[in-house]
């Protein structure tokens, strides 16, 4: 599939257990974020995003939880499908930088049945 | 009825050549993206217009000029191709400038030979 060759970091789950995948942001001065969801030969899907000022955001089945003091932020998913397989990117937006989106590395999320 | 959709879908071509890619939105939003998705799926702004007037431009060399003849449409001209710029092209919009629920295209896979 598309995801040989890539050296992204991977995370394979038993279908139906919980997935947490992880994400480092650089900037403080982030206003939000978010995260999207690309399927092979897809562009990247809205999953959820969270405001600076919150810490938590919850979504069907998705959890996004915001640590501001290490800079990290998390996307839980609940009861992972094989449908769930895919290459997860969190983003960070800022209006200080006009609102440009910067996305991270991403993540595999591979479900094995 | 493709909320954001590009043609063409591949596109093959030899160095030195110019083409085109287009990108059409029927979701009535007034911001327009161009992101470029390397070989190691980073995922990286290049251009965005509201209301067809450029408000990002990120370090892109000048060989890669946007045109926005409507606010639905927002084309991409690439001049003089170059290997290096080989890589899927996505297509993006938005309801503001604020690229929160930004929907994405499926992608141009541009291959310079």
């Amino acid at each position: 599939g598309e995801s040989v060759g890539l050296h992204l970091p991977t995370l394979s789950v038993q279908e139906g257990d919980n997935s947490i995948i992880n994400c480092a942001y650089s900037n403080s001065a982030s206003d939000y974020f978010i995260w999207y969801k690309q399927e092979s030969g897809k562009g990247p899907q809205f999953i959820i995003d969270i405001r600076s000022n919150m810490d938590k955001r919850q979504g069907q089945r998705v959890t996004v939880l915001l640590n501001k003091t290490v800079k990290h932020l998390s996307l839980q998913i609940a009861a992972t499908q094989p449908g769930d397989s895919a290459v997860y990117f969190c983003a960070e937006g800022s209006m200080e930088y006009g609102n440009k989106l910067v996305f991270g590395a991403g993540t595999i999320l591979r479900v094995k049945s | 009825d493709t909320a954001v959709s590009q043609t063409p879908k591949y596109l093959v071509t030899q160095m030195g050549n110019d083409k085109s890619i287009k990108c059409e939105q029927n979701l009535g939003h007034d911001t327009m993206y161009w992101y470029k998705q390397d070989s190691k799926k980073f995922l990286k702004i290049m251009f965005s217009y509201n209301n067809k007037e450029l408000i990002i431009n990120e370090t892109v060399p000048n060989r890669f000029s946007p045109k926005s003849p409507d606010k639905a449409h927002l084309n991409l001209h690439i001049n003089s191709l170059e290997l290096g710029d080989s890589a899927v092209y996505f297509c993006a919009s938005s309801q503001d400038t604020r690229q929160g629920e930004a929907f994405f295209g499926q992608g141009t896979r541009l291959t310079v030979v």
